[in-house]
């Protein structure tokens, strides 16, 4: 089945330490996405990616950092420069140019 | 940039009342997107909107896209629990999507 994945569901980390969080899909899609959400906030665009080898910085980049070194993978991580990183973290995909996002299960992380 | 407002932030309703929620756009909607979340779970596609005027349905969710496409209805006839959730529209912006902040549905039984 054709689908998007993140993993772990949930995620618990000390202040001050870089965490890591992953997504894979196998839809073929060319772009993929990340958003965090807290609540009553909607969800925000952290970075997104178009290509492999490439990825561009949403509206709220500073703190977090991406690669895509494969089509399928596209892991985000939450540096310890991320102010505030308690949230709900989203990953997506889509053929590129098509806004029709397809969406992973989330991670929640919580900095203790 | 584009803001999405959405309305209302938060709906409980009884079991078997219809209910609408809406978007309304700073600007033109080129394509309007609804989506259903479960608490603490990814977000499900529900619709997509392009055109003014247009409405689509799917089971007992319409969705309908105003005119002068700066707004967008959802509404759900003759709810039932499992409407519970969050409904979120996202406005399609050079080639990303802006979201609208989410209303939070409970049905209760």
């Amino acid at each position: 089945d054709g689908g998007i994945t993140q993993s772990p569901k949930y995620l618990f980390r000390k202040e001050g330490q870089n965490v890591t969080l992953s997504c894979e899909q196998n839809l073929n899609h060319d772009a993929m996405y990340w958003y965090r959400q807290d609540p009553g906030q909607g969800l925000r665009l952290i970075y997104y990616s178009q290509i492999v080898n490439d990825f561009q910085k949403g509206d709220i980049a500073e703190g977090y950092s991406v690669s895509r070194e494969k089509k399928e993978s596209f892991p985000l991580t939450v540096t310890s420069a991320q102010k505030n990183p308690t949230a709900f973290y989203l990953c997506a995909s889509s053929i590129w140019g098509d806004n029709e996002q397809f969406f992973g299960p989330g991670t929640r992380l919580t900095v203790l | 940039s584009q803001e999405l407002e959405q309305s209302p932030q938060s709906l409980i309703v009884q079991e078997g009342k219809n209910l609408t929620i809406n978007c309304t756009s700073s600007k033109t909607l080129y394509g309007l997107y609804w989506y259903k979340q479960k608490y603490g779970e990814g977000l499900i596609f529900l619709m997509m909107l392009q055109k003014g005027g247009e409405e689509k349905s799917h089971e007992k969710i319409t969705a309908k896209l105003d005119e002068k496409k700066q707004q967008s209805s959802l509404h759900i006839t003759a709810s039932q629990p499992s409407h519970a959730g969050i409904y979120l529209c996202g406005a399609d912006m050079a080639r990303q999507l802006t979201f609208g902040s989410g209303t939070q549905l409970t049905v209760l039984p």
